[in-house]
């Protein structure tokens, strides 16, 4: 069946720090990629996507690649800031149905 | 409206009670979700609607639960008789076209807390 597994957190990092959260997926069929984002009191918003094979999707300093040959898309950025604090959810598409990971908690401190 | 908009934002219910959570899309569109989501777990899908016609139900746990959209815009869903197991935030999410493209995006409410005593 379809899946998504990311790491597990909470992930905590000083500011500035370089940030990686594994995505790791198994689909039937050719999927779409995302990564969304929840701050605390908000809704889920999209950070970024990809529709096929070695797209990179990108946003507010986050890039993730679609890498078919290991069925991933890890989230990174490169220098983090205390606002990125949230949670983090990678998802699958396939036809309407989104299938998503458990959720990683990204903490930030200053 | 701006964004999808949902309420009440908190619920408490007592076992049994019948509770109802309504959702408001962003105008036009045509796709309609809900999820799931418990306490530090992604979303679970729960039903799935293109304009009025409720093309996926799939994901509703028990027969406690239903949705509408009857005029293939504000959609309500109702649980009944509810258990401690629904609670819960659920999530409404719309699109402006049809969910077949990879490429369509989805739009979240902030989701309905859902507490039963």
């Amino acid at each position: 069946g379809n899946s998504v597994t990311q790491m597990e957190g909470p992930v905590t990092l000083s500011e500035e720090a370089f940030l990686t959260i594994n995505c790791t997926y198994t689909a039937t069929g050719y999927p779409s990629l995302f990564w969304y984002v929840q701050y605390p009191g908000e809704g889920l918003q999209l950070l970024l996507k990809a529709t096929k094979a070695d797209d990179k999707g990108s946003n507010k300093g986050f890039e993730a690649t679609y890498r078919k040959e290991t069925t991933s898309f890890h989230l990174e950025k490169g220098s983090v800031q205390v606002s990125d604090s949230a949670v983090y959810f990678c998802a699958l598409k396939i036809d309407y149905q989104l299938i998503w990971g458990a959720g990683t908690k990204l903490i930030i401190k200053p | 409206g701006a964004g999808v908009s949902q309420s009440p934002r908190y619920k408490v219910a007592k076992r049994g009670q019948d509770v109802a959570l309504r959702c408001d899309p962003i105008s036009g569109h045509v796709s309609l979700f809900w999820y799931q989501q418990a306490l530090g777990q992604g979303p679970e899908f729960l039903t799935y609607f293109q304009n009025e016609a409720q093309l996926d139900k799939s994901g509703l746990p028990s027969d406690r639960f239903f949705a509408e959209r009857p005029e293939g815009s504000v959609s309500t869903l109702k649980i009944q008789r509810t258990q401690q197991e629904d609670s819960a935030v659920y999530l409404c999410a719309s699109s402006l076209a049809g969910e077949y493209s990879g490429a369509n995006v989805l739009t979240f409410g902030a989701g309905s807390r859902l507490t039963v005593l």
